[in-house]
């Protein structure tokens, strides 16, 4: 089972700041089946990036994911107040399909 | 617009089995591009995913739960299902039903059912 570890587990930014979260894999992720997911209160997941790098419908710009291998980060350029959530990183590359622990996104 | 929706108990008693049906409108679940997947959030928790099934009955599940998950599909009324026996205490959790591929939870999730096994 692939174990995936996030970093930092709290991120602390103000708005129009940039945010920079880590997904590193304790073995390579297969055709960089890796995918970001964003999680708001009381709310289900919402896909962000799949496939390391290519960013979901309804998500601006301003988020990018990128890496390969076993180190994969998900980057958002300028934080806006509807940004501060939790980010989940899951690799589907190989079975099972394994979720980090998230990272929480709060306002400093 | 593709839609999914869990339904069950929202109580299951210690030993017993969880069983959750997921409804599908907007979309066909025979289509042969998807799987339709479950995962599960424990309350303050992360995300584990459980399982996934595609429209022919090819099935992929969790190790960890294997031998106590079964997922079905029913493609006459759109709908797949859950079923978790022996159910504990750490089994409390948000249960989301999705539509992604083998592995992937995906883009098309429900609003989750929270299940608690208490007696």
């Amino acid at each position: 089972e692939i174990v995936l570890t996030q970093s930092p587990g709290t991120l602390s930014l103000s708005p129009g700041e940039r945010a920079t979260l880590s997904c590193r894999a304790s073995q390579s992720v297969s055709s960089s089946y890796l995918a970001w997911y964003q999680q708001k209160p009381g709310q289900a997941p919402r896909l962000l990036i799949y496939g390391a790098s290519s960013r979901a419908t309804g998500f601006p710009d301003r988020f990018s994911g990128s890496g390969s291998g076993t180190d994969f980060t998900l980057t958002i350029s300028r934080l806006e107040p509807e940004d501060f959530a939790v980010y989940y990183c899951q690799q589907y590359g190989s079975s099972p399909a394994t979720f980090g622990q998230g990272t929480k996104l709060e306002i400093k | 617009q593709l839609q999914l929706q869990e339904s069950g108990p929202g109580l299951v008693k210690p030993s017993e089995t969880l069983s959750l049906t997921c409804t599908v409108s907007g979309g066909s679940i025979s289509s042969s591009t998807y799987y339709w997947g479950w995962i599960r959030q424990p309350p303050g928790k992360g995300l584990e995913w459980i399982g996934s099934i595609n429209y022919s009955g090819s099935t992929y599940y969790n190790p960890s739960l294997k031998s106590r998950v079964t997922i079905s599909i029913d493609t006459s009324k759109n709908q797949f299902s859950l079923k978790l026996s022996s159910v504990t205490a750490a089994d409390t959790a948000v249960y989301y039903c999705a539509r992604g591929t083998t592995l992937a939870a995906g883009a098309n999730w429900g609003q989750g059912t929270l299940v608690t096994v208490s007696s």
